[in-house]
């Protein structure tokens, strides 16, 4: 069965680094998203993207904060000069065009982010 | 104001029994999704049951089926049968606007169940 991966499964980083999360959607799925869920909380969007730009955006995706779809299959996101309160766990998750009514998106193993 | 809201941060089921887990949702938009989702101690997130809000019928997968009550804004899951292996964090989900392709999803606080042996 098709699964969104994601890689690094956990990174460790230094505050102000820059990190790069992956993912590779589910090959058919047309849009992509990033969720990230901070230890203990809710699960909070951050992005979507199709056709290759930002559908939309949460207020937590400020400037530090970008995507890319680089190549046919990779979906990624960077942060630029990370911070503690970015330590959570970022979430990939992918959907296909709705035709039926019905729209799963399915979500990747996730990235757990570490800023020391 | 909460969008989502899923009023029990824990519940205890005997493995065998059912069990029923609220979430009611907000919003004036006459057209949504409702969706529900598990996230095992591993960390992944598995989607389990969607709910549209034009649909006549309660949804149903397997061992979980949604009661939706639109009037009441609610969308419980009700997990039949429970088995251990149900043990897990689940969040309810909305995702506003039928039509809007690609919405983003908002969750719940999440309810942790734990199914006794």
């Amino acid at each position: 069965e098709p699964e969104v991966t994601q890689t690094p499964s956990h990174q460790v980083t230094q505050m102000g680094q820059e990190v790069i999360l992956r993912c590779v959607p589910i090959s058919n799925h047309l849009y992509f998203y990033w969720y990230r869920q901070i230890l203990g909380q809710k699960v909070e969007f951050l992005v979507s993207f199709y056709n290759n730009e930002i559908s939309e955006k949460s207020e937590i995706f400020d400037d530090q904060f970008s995507v890319e779809r680089p190549d046919g299959s990779n979906f990624t996101l960077k942060i630029r000069s990370t911070k503690l309160e970015d330590s959570a766990m970022y979430f990939c998750a992918s959907s296909e065009v709705w035709t039926s009514g019905r729209e799963e998106q399915f979500f990747g193993p996730g990235t757990r982010l570490t800023v020391l | 104001a909460q969008k989502i809201t899923q009023t029990q941060p824990g519940m205890f089921v005997q493995e065998k029994e059912a069990v029923t887990l609220d979430c009611t949702y907000d919003t004036s938009d006459p057209s949504y999704g409702l969706f529900w989702y598990k996230q095992p101690s591993s960390g992944e997130m598995i989607f389990l049951i969607y709910q549209g809000s034009y649909d006549q019928q309660n949804a149903t997968e397997g061992r979980y089926s949604l009661n939706f009550q639109k009037a009441r804004k609610s969308a419980n899951l009700v997990i039949s049968a429970s088995q251990l292996g149900d043990s897990a964090m689940y969040f309810c989900a909305m995702r506003e606007g039928l039509r809007n392709q690609g919405g983003k999803l908002i969750f719940g606080q999440g309810t942790e169940l734990s199914v006794k042996p």
